[in-house]
């Protein structure tokens, strides 16, 4: 069974520029999660995706924060316009039905904002 | 405020050594803890998950113990090896979160030949 895959590995932007990251679950999860870890602090929560549905979108940091999963499958998340403290990490991870479930990660994208 | 915390920060050890992390919580009102490792440059690996219910779970050489009550979880790891060195991270969801993880800053492990 594959895990939960991010694309790009690594993206590099100006700042200003747009940047669009994807995650795709693991097959048959419903719940999806966004997290980031900037440079020194520990990993935080951005918002979970039900199926196609926002449950929690609370630690978004602002409206540049463009996050979507149409279809309930694949999710993207769009920075626009980046800006030098959207620096980081940005992992994604999925898990089973409802409920507090195991959490299965990806690899992360590591987003570097010049 | 919900909480997590670990110490210590960053251990090293010599290879065969039985070693505890610690991970602590500010709201017992938890659902779960997870433990993660974290290699250079990768992805979170889940390790263990303790349902609430539970005191602890086990894989291998791993066991991880949990006491709502003192808001603590320690992650044993028995006969360290260099293979096990990595970060560890705990990260648990409070009540009113749904399934949000709130994450320590986790331990970064070196084992030593």
């Amino acid at each position: 069974e594959a895990g939960v895959t991010q694309f790009p590995s690594h993206s590099v932007i100006e700042k200003g520029q747009t940047v669009t990251l994807r995650c795709d679950p693991i097959s048959g999860h419903d719940n999806l999660y966004w997290y980031r870890r900037v440079m020194g602090k520990e990993i935080k929560f951005l918002l979970h995706f039900v199926k196609e549905s926002k449950q929690d979108e609370s630690g978004m940091p602002n409206n540049r924060f463009l996050a979507e999963r149409t279809g309930g499958t694949y999710s993207t998340l769009k920075v626009q316009p980046a800006e030098l403290e959207d620096s980081g990490v940005y992992f994604c991870a999925s898990s089973q039905e409802k409920g507090y479930n195991e959490q299965f990660f990806g690899p992360g994208t590591r987003l570097t904002v010049l | 405020k919900q909480e997590v915390t670990q110490i210590p920060a960053a251990l090293s050890v010599p290879e065969g050594e039985n070693l505890v992390l610690n991970c602590s919580f500010t709201d017992s009102a938890i659902y779960n803890l997870q433990w993660f490792r974290q290699d250079p440059g990768k992805g979170l690996t889940s390790l263990l998950l303790i349902q609430s219910s539970q005191r602890e779970q086990t894989s291998g050489r791993l066991n991880a113990s949990l006491d709502k009550s003192s808001g603590r979880s320690t992650l044993y790891i028995a006969a360290s090896q260099p293979g096990d060195s990595a970060t560890y991270l705990c990260a648990a969801p409070f009540s009113g979160g749904y399934n949000k993880l709130i994450f320590g800053a986790g331990t970064r492990l070196a084992v030593h030949p």
